[in-house]
């Protein structure tokens, strides 16, 4: 099974700031990397895939980056709305698929 | 516009039976591998099982193989999730997931249901 790690568990950022999110695979994934957001209350949504290509109707502020082990989501300028918690996936190997154990992002 | 919609959960004691259903619409069912992924209250994401368009492939966690069935009716465009031997450690909302495509290999989830949630307690 490979153990996805996000670092830092809580991220505490101003608006208008930039913000980088980390993900670490305990073995290499290649691109297959997706991140999801999940505001309070709702149900996770897909954010990114092939660990930079932006899902339907994601705005352009969020970024992915990365390969092999380690990846990135970068936010360029928060907004209000970003504040959830965002967590990382891996579908090179199933199964199982298995999901970091999310960075819950707020609004300083 | 992609619906998932699940229903089934509830509270069931310890060592009892629990079967969820997911009915999807807004999209060509049979053209998509399944999934179910659970969130324990204030706990993060657990993919639980996968099952690909014709149901020629599915996996399971773990934890819960031997325990769980994943299985789908095409015609019905439905997901089930039959949980035998339910533990509280199977205590979760159960999201049902679309993948992004016909195989449950290489799977991401782009579409996901609002959840049903299971409580196993005595």
């Amino acid at each position: 099974e490979i153990v996805m790690t996000q670092s830092p568990a809580t991220l505490s950022v101003s608006p208008g700031e930039r913000v980088t999110l980390s993900c670490r695979a305990s073995q290499s994934v290649s691109g297959h990397l997706a991140w999801y957001q999940q505001k309070p209350g709702q149900a996770p949504r897909l954010l990114l895939y092939g660990t930079s290509a932006r899902a339907t109707g994601v705005p352009a502020r969020f970024s992915g980056g990365g390969s092999g082990t380690e990846f990135t989501l970068t936010i360029t300028s928060l907004q209000s709305e970003d504040v959830a918690v965002y967590y990382c996936q891996q579908y090179n190997n199933w199964p199982p698929y298995t999901f970091g154990q999310g960075t819950k992002l707020e609004i300083k | 516009e992609v619906q998932l919609v699940e229903s089934g959960g509830g509270l069931v004691q310890p060592g009892r039976s629990l079967r969820l259903s997911c009915a999807a619409s807004g999209f060509t069912f049979d053209e998509y591998a399944m999934h179910w992924v659970r969130q324990a209250p204030g706990k993060g994401l657990e993919w639980v099982a996968g099952v690909n368009w014709n149901s020629g492939s599915i996996g399971y966690v773990d934890s819960v193989k031997g325990r769980f069935t994943i299985s789908r009716d095409n015609a019905k465009s439905s997901l089930y999730l039959q949980m035998n031997s339910l533990r509280p450690d199977d205590t979760a909302f159960y999201y049902c997931v679309r993948g992004p495509g016909y195989s449950s290999g290489l799977n991401y989830f782009d579409s996901w249901g609002l959840g049903t949630l299971v409580t196993v307690s005595s």
